[in-house]
């Protein structure tokens, strides 16, 4: 079965620091990446994913992934972060083939002091 | 319309209650889900339907009852819940095509037992 890790599980940055957050999934076939975050409070919102084509993704909010198929890893990045950008952050693998349903990594918390 | 809607937003019930969560979509999709999420935890799968049909229980205790009237709806009934319970319960939805899946997000019932 597959796993996902995010190794990073509390970060805290203050405003406009640069943001790396770690992905790391073991499976070794094609695989459907993708992005999620929650703010306090509120529900899922899909932030990137990534299916096929250019490794680095660009989504909302002014996030972007690498990824990285020698390295099994999809991680996220954003260049200068707000103090809205506070929220968890989960990673997501589904293999592509079988059953399609999401492995989800056991999420980031992210704190940005203003 | 890439939309999961699901009612009601928030629920409060007892023990004793009996009560149903709504979720729908119009995209199509034959697969959909139930996932339960305690704060800050990732989504944990519950229920797959597929084809209208219960493809996966994920072991999931006999008080939560998911049911699939047609391919745009999925319920879920709740009877003689234990305060444990309490949490963001989410629906999702998704289609194969071309061999890749993309689960989309309705924005959660928070259901609170007392």
């Amino acid at each position: 079965a597959q796993s996902v890790s995010q190794h990073n599980h509390h970060v805290i940055l203050s405003e406009a620091a640069s943001l790396e957050l770690g992905c790391n999934y073991s499976y070794g076939g094609t695989v459907n990446l993708f992005w999620y975050v929650q703010y306090p409070g509120q529900h899922l919102q899909l932030l990137l994913k990534y299916f096929s084509g250019d490794p680095l993704v660009k989504g909302i909010k002014g996030f972007e992934a690498e990824f990285i198929k020698s390295k099994f890893s999809f991680n996220l990045r954003k260049p200068s972060v707000q103090w809205s950008d506070t929220a968890e952050y989960f990673c997501a693998v589904n293999p592509s083939g079988g059953s399609y349903i999401p492995t989800f990594g056991r999420g980031t918390s992210l704190i940005v002091h203003p | 319309d890439t939309e999961v809607t699901q009612t009601p937003k928030h629920l409060v019930m007892g023990m004793t209650n009996k009560k149903s969560l709504k979720c729908e979509q119009h995209m199509g999709h034959r697969a959909m889900y139930w996932y339960k999420q305690k704060a800050k935890k990732p989504p944990e799968l519950m229920f797959v339907y597929s084809y209208e049909k219960l493809s996966i229980n994920e072991s999931v205790p006999s008080r939560f009852s998911p049911e699939c009237p047609n391919s745009s709806l999925l319920n879920l009934h709740l009877h003689a819940l234990q305060p444990e319970d309490s949490a963001l319960y989410l629906c999702a939805s998704s289609q194969v095509l071309a061999g890749v899946a993309e689960q989309f997000f309705g924005p959660g019932t928070r259901l609170t037992v007392l």
